[in-house]
């Protein structure tokens, strides 16, 4: 069975500086990868996804993730931090061809504040 | 175009009780999941419905249920509430695919039971 881990439970970093969540995944083959972020007050919001091809995938809001099968990892990342970047951010991952059988597996989320 | 909307936002029982939440999907999604959402397990799938027809299910005990109408509103509902129940409670909709599509999330409905 799938799982997934961020091994970090919070991060707080200066505004303009360079971010780094970290999602490592336990799977046989290629998962789905997702990030999520979820903000104060608000629903929870796709920022990208990796299904196949190209394993540097760019997303909403200037984040961007890398897909490493070797590493068994999806890290996300910005190069500049904004103060609205402060959320909780979650990764998640669904085994492909599960059919009618799709469940994401998510992670417990890492939660990031931003410091001016 | 108007979001997910869960209502209520805000619900108090007592242990015992049941309780039926509400989601409003965005208009031309047919998929719609449910999620618990706590501290210690974060984000757990509930169940997924499309075209009124549940479509996949998470482990929760059968106290959980859900349905689907004709417009793609949907509703769960979990009687003999138990205190390991407060939460909150997402629900999120998406085109047709689920929750491999790009899901759009609602507010969530925060459960206490007390």
């Amino acid at each position: 069975a799938q799982s997934v881990t961020q091994p970090d439970i919070h991060i707080t970093v200066s505004e303009g500086a360079s971010l780094e969540l970290r999602c490592n995944y336990s799977y046989g083959a290629t998962p789905y990868l997702f990030w999520y972020v979820q903000s104060p007050g608000q629903g929870l919001q796709l920022l990208l996804k990796y299904f196949s091809g190209d394993t540097l995938v760019q997303g909403i809001k200037g984040f961007e993730a890398e897909f490493k099968r070797s590493q068994s990892s999806f890290n996300l990342r910005k190069p500049s931090v904004h103060w609205s970047d402060a959320a909780e951010y979650f990764c998640a991952v669904g085994a492909p061809h599960a059919g009618n059988n799709r469940k994401l597996i998510w992670g417990l989320g890492t939660s990031l504040a931003v410091n001016p | 175009k108007a979001g997910v909307t869960q209502t209520p936002r805000y619900l108090i029982k007592t242990r015992g009780q049941q309780v039926t939440l509400s989601c409003s999907p965005i208009s031309g999604h047919r998929s719609v999941s449910w999620y618990q959402q706590t501290p210690g397990q974060g984000l757990q799938f509930l169940f997924e419905y499309f075209s009124e027809t549940q479509r996949n299910k998470g482990n929760f005990p059968g106290r959980f249920s859900g349905r689907q109408f004709s417009n793609s509103r949907s509703e769960m509902n979990v009687s003999t509430l138990e205190l390991g129940d407060s939460a909150l409670y997402l629900c999120a909709s998406s085109l047709g695919q689920g929750q491999y599509d790009e899901q759009y999330f609602g507010p969530g409905t925060r459960l206490t039971v007390t």
